[in-house]
């Protein structure tokens, strides 16, 4: 079945450095969605993107989806104390998402 | 605006009971998705509905079964309870052509 990888497991930065997240897919997607879940709490819808190649950002976040549509990256820029949380990629399979292992971000102010 | 509403928060079951999950999705979502969540694990799909039918099914065990209703609201039935069952379940909705899944807050089940 569909398999989605994420690295790395956890990341632990300064307040003000850079954070990147990377995901991979066992098979081609026609879209992957990101979603953060802050301690205690539940998924959030961040973005999805659907094209080869596409890039968005949102602020300090910046979202890449490989040419092959198989692997995606989320990378924050300047991380503040709110970005704390667990960020999930999570492939589009038929009627279901299918999420990877999440990237745990903590920082230290 | 309104959101998916999980109902219980939290819940205290022992070995061997039963217990019922309760969704209610946002309203004009078409389908609905049920989740489980161990400690730091990524959540696990169950089971989903759209238009009211059951449209995949995901590692459910047997022990568990769900629907969706005439009025959209799904229910996640869990029987025979072990303790490996403790975790937390999201029910999450989604709208086709629409992105994004909206998850509720979860149910802490908690078997003992």
């Amino acid at each position: 079945g569909q398999q989605v990888m994420q690295i790395p497991q956890y990341q632990h930065v300064q307040e003000g450095e850079d954070f990147t997240t990377y995901c991979n897919s066992s098979t081609t997607l026609s879209n992957i969605q990101w979603y953060k879940q802050r301690p205690g709490g539940h998924p959030v819808f961040l973005i999805q993107l659907v094209k080869s190649g596409e890039v968005k950002k949102q602020k300090r976040l910046t979202f890449q989806f490989g040419e092959a549509k198989k692997n995606s990256s989320l990378h924050i820029t300047a991380t503040q104390t709110t970005d704390v949380g667990t960020y999930f990629c999570a492939g589009q399979g038929a009627q279901k998402l299918v999420f990877g292992q999440g990237t745990r971000l903590t920082i230290n102010p | 605006a309104a959101g998916v509403i999980q109902s219980p928060r939290h819940l205290i079951k022992e070995k061997r009971e039963t217990a019922t999950l309760k969704c209610y999705p946002i309203p004009r979502h078409d389908t609905v998705y049920w989740y489980q969540q161990g400690p730091g694990q990524d959540p696990q799909f169950l089971i989903s509905f759209y238009e009211k039918m059951q449209s995949d099914k995901g590692s459910i065990p047997d022990r568990f079964s769900a629907q969706q209703f005439s009025d959209y609201h799904s229910e996640l039935n869990m029987s025979s309870l072990e303790l490996g069952d403790s975790a937390l379940y999201f029910c999450a909705s989604s709208r086709t052509g629409w992105y994004g899944y909206t998850f509720g807050s979860g149910t802490r089940l908690t078997v003992v």
